[in-house]
């Protein structure tokens, strides 16, 4: 199993560019999540989703959108990058009756 | 509301030494708390879920704690390693039906040998 992967590793926008950042897993896990990881703050709950076609907000969804189509991607859409959303950002999933969240690599993304 | 504090920013010990890291929350109603190891420009790795009915976990040489009247967890190491260099993060899960984990900042570990 790869677990969780993401991509890209890193990246660089401009302000008011789109992008995606893209998760998948081959874990066949129904829950997946969004967060993002700043110096000073912990890790903040973006989006998440509890199977297919369900998605719901965390703590800090603004300027984000999501969907889930299949099991196994989770994309997070920035519709118009602003400064304040440069950070590293880590998809995680899990089984409903599991505990344990497997974390992916991150995407480092900056945005001028 | 929920907050999860790591005091502790970063610390250095020598190897072969036991050492202690601390949690703290501030509402004792839990369901759950995890500590998460994070490799440097790595994702997190799950290391020991201690459940609200619980007071320990143990694997290998890692064992936490629990103490929801206090507020409090800690993670022990004993006879650390240099590559238990990491950052150590705890996180709580403050109740069964929420997908919510509300995670401390961590505390960055470095092991000399």
């Amino acid at each position: 199993n790869a677990g969780v992967t993401q991509t890209p590793k890193f990246q660089v926008l401009k302000t008011g560019q789109s992008m995606t950042l893209q998760c998948a897993q081959d874990m066949n896990h129904e829950y997946m999540s969004w967060y993002r990881q700043d110096p000073g703050m912990g890790l903040r709950l973006i989006h998440y989703s509890v199977g297919a076609g369900i998605t719901d907000q965390g703590e800090v969804p603004n300027g984000y959108n999501v969907s889930r189509s299949t099991t196994e991607d989770f994309p997070l859409r920035l519709l118009s990058a602003a400064p304040s959303q440069t950070s590293v950002y880590f998809c995680a999933s899990r089984l409903p009756s599991g505990e344990t969240q497997y974390f992916g690599p991150g995407t480092r993304l900056l945005v001028l | 509301k929920q907050e999860v504090t790591q005091i502790l920013a970063a610390l250095s010990v020598p190897e072969g030494e036991n050492l202690v890291l601390n949690c703290s929350f501030t509402d004792s109603a839990i369901y759950n708390l995890q500590w998460f190891r994070q490799d440097p420009g790595k994702g997190l790795t799950s290391l020991l879920l201690i459940q609200s009915s619980q007071r320990e976990q143990t694997s290998g040489r890692l064992n936490a704690s629990l103490d929801k009247s206090s507020g409090r967890s800690t993670l022990y190491i004993a006879a650390s390693q240099p590559g238990d260099s990491a950052t150590y993060l705890c996180a709580v899960r403050p109740q069964r039906g929420t997908y919510k984990y509300i995670f401390g900042t961590g505390t960055r570990l470095k092991v000399l040998a």
